[in-house]
């Protein structure tokens, strides 16, 4: 059974620092991988998408990677700022499906 | 184009009362899910479907039936409501089934008495 976790669970820093948040999953057969992004009392809005054969995809200062070996995923968030607090989750559909299986998500909060 | 709507933002319900969450998207998407979201437990998905006329059930499906006559619409039905179901409610879908970015509605929070 496909299990995802994120760790930590809270961060807090300064504003314009460089920050890594990590996803770890149990199963590596997974199609992709997405990375959300979940303000208070909305919904999720969708970062990036990494498919199977790739191993980063890039979006402005977000960069994320994908290790499927080792059932790793990192979201690499540059010069931080404080419009980027938020919870972030990630997700992976649970093998030969189409349930997507959700981190607990790691809250952020960026420091002015 | 309004992407995935969600209505109502908020209910309050008696136990043993039933109630529809609807869900419409405008985006021509085959694949349509319901998620709910609990404090420490992350989204968990209830129901899904990858196409008009065809459903499946997630993680947590008892309690809660759906249907897909359409391909804009996904209601969620709760049959008979019970405080176990407070919880905030997230309609989702994508182009595809699991290679396509998943889009959000803004959500339904549902308390249950």
């Amino acid at each position: 059974k496909q299990e995802v976790t994120q760790i930590p669970a809270a961060l807090s820093v300064p504003e314009g620092e460089n920050l890594v948040l990590n996803c770890s999953f149990t199963d590596s057969a997974i199609y992709n991988l997405q990375w959300f992004r979940q303000d208070p009392g909305k919904g999720l809005t969708s970062l990036l998408l990494i498919q199977s054969s790739q191993r980063e995809q890039t979006s402005g200062r977000l960069n994320a990677s994908l290790d499927k070996s080792s059932g790793r995923s990192t979201l690499y968030i540059a010069a931080s700022q404080p419009g980027d607090s938020a919870t972030y989750l990630c997700a992976v559909p649970a093998r030969g499906t189409y349930k997507y299986i959700f981190g607990t998500g790691t809250r952020l909060k960026v420091l002015a | 184009n309004a992407g995935v709507t969600q209505t109502p933002k908020f209910q309050v319900l008696k136990t043993g009362q039933s109630m529809t969450l609807q869900c419409a998207q405008d985006m021509n998407h085959e694949y349509m899910s319901w998620y709910r979201q609990d404090p420490g437990m992350g989204l968990r998905l209830i129901h899904y479907s990858v196409g008009a006329g065809i459903t499946d059930q997630g993680e947590v499906p008892n309690g809660y039936n759906v249907s897909r006559s359409t391909t804009e619409d996904f209601p969620l039905r709760l049959l008979s409501a019970a405080p176990s179901q407070t919880s905030v409610y997230f309609c989702a879908s994508s182009y595809g089934t699991v290679g396509e970015k998943l889009f959000f509605g803004s959500g339904t929070q549902l308390s249950v008495l």
